[in-house]
């Protein structure tokens, strides 16, 4: 059971536009999601979070919306740069029980940015 | 420099051998993790660890062993039980407690069993 599903296995997109990455949730318990990027053959890096309280995040480029209604989140990169391209993950947690600090992973986004 | 060092970097294991993979952080953090990652698809956690000499299961934790008997140390085995054991293994760390749940990850061991 994939509780945390991203649809889109790659994305490709023009240096300078904006890449917009997406991630859908089905526990209704997740209450803080984060994205990861990374590298082949690499650990993922974090990029940015938010808390179920709030609808958006912002840190410098990259932009993370939370629309908990529909149980779906996005990153936005904007411009996109070549060096961006890498594979991104979204990720989930509840805080509350036994799962407490567990992060629950998506499949992946492989971003492809070119110049 | 605080982070977390995996080590080898490859390992290579013939079937029914049981490997150790090393975890070791030093950034005095409470909780540790190990995920496996396999082509295609995200990371799945296979043990988790809140605190010193207390672990607890993952999704998919059959097949493996860890021990917590320091704080900066997780070492996993992969024994002979674990029916694919070819991937490669990703430690993590995070601060147990607060509102930060925010992971930090190792390089990543790869390993190949034959």
């Amino acid at each position: 059971d994939q509780q945390v599903k991203q649809n889109s296995p790659s994305l490709s997109v023009q240096e300078g536009r904006i890449s917009i990455l997406n991630c859908d949730y089905t526990n209704s318990m997740f209450d803080y999601f984060l994205w990861y990027k990374k590298y082949p053959a690499e650990g993922p890096t974090f990029l940015i979070s938010i808390s179920s309280i709030k609808d958006k995040n912002e840190d410098g480029r990259f932009t993370v919306f939370l629309n908990k209604s529909a149980k779906h989140l996005s990153l936005h990169i904007v411009p996109s740069q070549p060096g961006d391209s890498a594979v991104y993950f979204c990720a989930a947690s509840e805080s509350l029980g036994t799962s407490y600090g567990k992060l629950t992973f998506g499949q992946g986004t492989i971003l492809t940015v070119h110049p | 420099d605080g982070g977390i060092t995996q080590s080898p970097k490859y390992l290579f294991r013939k079937e029914g051998q049981n490997v150790t993979l090393s975890c070791e952080q030093n950034l005095n953090h409470d909780a540790m993790y190990w995920y496996r990652q396999d082509p295609g698809q995200g990371l799945r956690l296979i043990y988790y660890s809140q605190i010193v000499n207390d672990f607890q299961k993952g999704d998919i934790a059959e097949g493996y062993s860890v021990s917590r008997e320091k704080k900066e140390s997780f070492p996993l085995t992969v024994t002979s039980a674990q029916k694919n054991p070819t991937a490669f293994y990703l430690c993590a760390s995070s601060m147990a407690g607060g509102g930060s749940y925010e992971q930090y990850f190792g390089p990543g061991t790869r390993l190949t069993v034959t």
